[in-house]
């Protein structure tokens, strides 16, 4: 149980452009949901935690315009990197909190995006 | 204010050879400490939630404890395949918990065979 997945697990996108990222809560229903990038040899930062029905609390210094998140669904949470740049590219994971296991939250496999 | 440091940043361990890792933690209020266990390229995959002072886990060749002020995650007689980024994160209680993870910078086992 406990299975989290991530839709693409790899792109590769053009400056510019728009890339979408789908969380999915493969066995349970998640209302909350949290976004995470990754740079080289390091730890996780957080970006944002996404709720189910409600706009998403970012972390400071996270551009809300940019990174796009809506959670529609107990099951579903997408990150949107609009006009992706060089400098958006990394290992974008999510996480997802099963309210049937107290406070551990489950990661899904990542999603490396590059922009070229 | 809440931080996690981990120790050592990185190990190298012989195969067979014990070792422990350190998560220190200061939080206020903590609501549980979390241990991950991070692959090359790939997402955190969840080990063991602590939370409670001389609290134990054990999973395979791996036991994570907790005191008040830290973590220890033992490895018995490792192999090669326990190679990989150890993370440890708390989560604050109380009610301005949101539920976000403060996670340690980790540290990466290296097991020779």
């Amino acid at each position: 149980g406990a299975v989290v997945s991530q839709h693409p697990s790899r792109v590769i996108c053009k400056s510019g452009t728009s890339v979408k990222i789908e969380c999915r809560s493969l066995d349970f229903q998640a209302t909350t949901m949290f976004w995470y990038r990754q740079f080289p040899k390091k730890s996780l930062m957080l970006m944002a935690t996404s709720n189910e029905g409600s706009k998403a609390t970012y972390e400071q210094g996270v551009e809300k315009d940019k990174f796009l998140i809506n959670h529609a669904s107990l099951t579903l949470s997408t990150l949107t990197v609009t006009s992706a740049h060089p400098e958006d590219s990394s290992f974008y994971i999510c996480s997802a909190r099963d309210p049937r296991r107290a406070y551990e939250q489950y990661f899904g496999p990542g999603t490396r995006l590059t922009v070229t | 204010e809440d931080q996690v440091t981990q120790s050592p940043e990185a190990l190298r361990l012989q195969e067979g050879e014990s070792s422990s890792l350190n998560c220190s933690y200061t939080v206020s209020g903590l609501r549980g400490l979390f241990w991950y266990r991070q692959d090359p390229g790939k997402g955190p995959e969840f080990l063991f939630t602590l939370y409670s002072a001389g609290e134990e886990k054990e999973k395979e060749r791996l036991k994570a404890t907790l005191t008040k002020k830290e973590s220890f995650l033992h490895i018995t007689a490792p192999k090669p395949e326990d190679s990989a980024t150890y993370l440890c994160a708390v989560l604050r209680g109380g009610s301005s918990n949101t539920g976000k993870l403060i996670f340690g910078q980790g540290t990466t086992l290296q097991v020779k065979p």
